[in-house]
């Protein structure tokens, strides 16, 4: 089975624009997670889509959002960038009704400049 | 609020030494725990998963344990090699799909 992949992996933004991230879950997974990585904060959860519902949001402002679609693929937004956006940005994917493992994918490299 | 805490920080080993890694986390209520590696730069590989109704789980040299009355688990790894160097996470599931991290353990092993 193919595993997760996010795109692009690496992107580079200016403060002010907005910016789409991609990510592919394994195939048969329905729940798809995201998270921020970066070295002060770690890593920390924005949200959870399962069946095109959000199901979950962590502690992040409104200018991140996502959505996911009928085929699971799951898009993250983020709005009027800030040079505190710059992290690494990774998707999970998971069985749900299983054993709830999640399996990540490789990250999307955001720079703010 | 869940807090995850793994301790040390850093920990570096000469090669074919055995180690402990620790986590511990402030809410016992818990779905499941995940021990995770990652290498720098990378995404995170999945370990071992432990859930709240299970004490162990074991796999080839790795050996991870979860107390959830404590708050504790502990990754064992057996007769550590260069490629064990990478930062490994502890992660607690509260909600069946958020995770929360700790910040890591980098751990370096020398030939």
């Amino acid at each position: 089975k193919a595993g997760v992949t996010q795109t692009p992996r690496y992107l580079i933004k200016t403060r002010g624009q907005q910016v789409t991230l991609s990510c592919s879950p394994i195939s048969g997974h329905r729940s798809v997670s995201w998270y921020q990585q970066t070295p002060g904060q770690g890593l920390q959860f924005l949200f959870e889509y399962f069946s095109e519902t959000q199901r979950n949001k962590g502690n992040f402002p409104g200018r991140f959002s996502g959505r996911q679609f009928s085929n699971s693929r799951s898009e993250m937004n983020v709005s009027t960038l800030e040079l505190g956006d710059s992290a690494l940005y990774l998707c999970a994917s998971t069985a749900v009704g299983q054993s709830y493992e999640q399996y990540f994918g490789p990250g999307t490299r955001l720079t703010v400049t | 609020k869940q807090e995850v805490t793994q301790i040390p920080a850093a920990l570096s080993v000469p090669e074919g030494e055995n180690l402990v890694l620790n986590c511990s986390f402030t809410d016992s209520a818990i779905y499941n725990l995940q021990w995770f590696r990652q290498d720098p730069g990378k995404g995170l590989t999945s370990l071992l998963l432990i859930q709240s109704s299970q004490r162990e789980q074991t796999s080839g040299r790795l050996n991870a344990s979860l107390d959830k009355s404590s708050g504790r688990s502990t990754l064992y790894i057996a007769a550590s090699q260069p490629g064990d160097s990478a930062t490994y996470l502890c992660a607690v599931d509260q909600a069946g799909t958020a995770l929360i991290f700790g910040k890591g353990t980098t751990l370096s092993v020398s030939s």
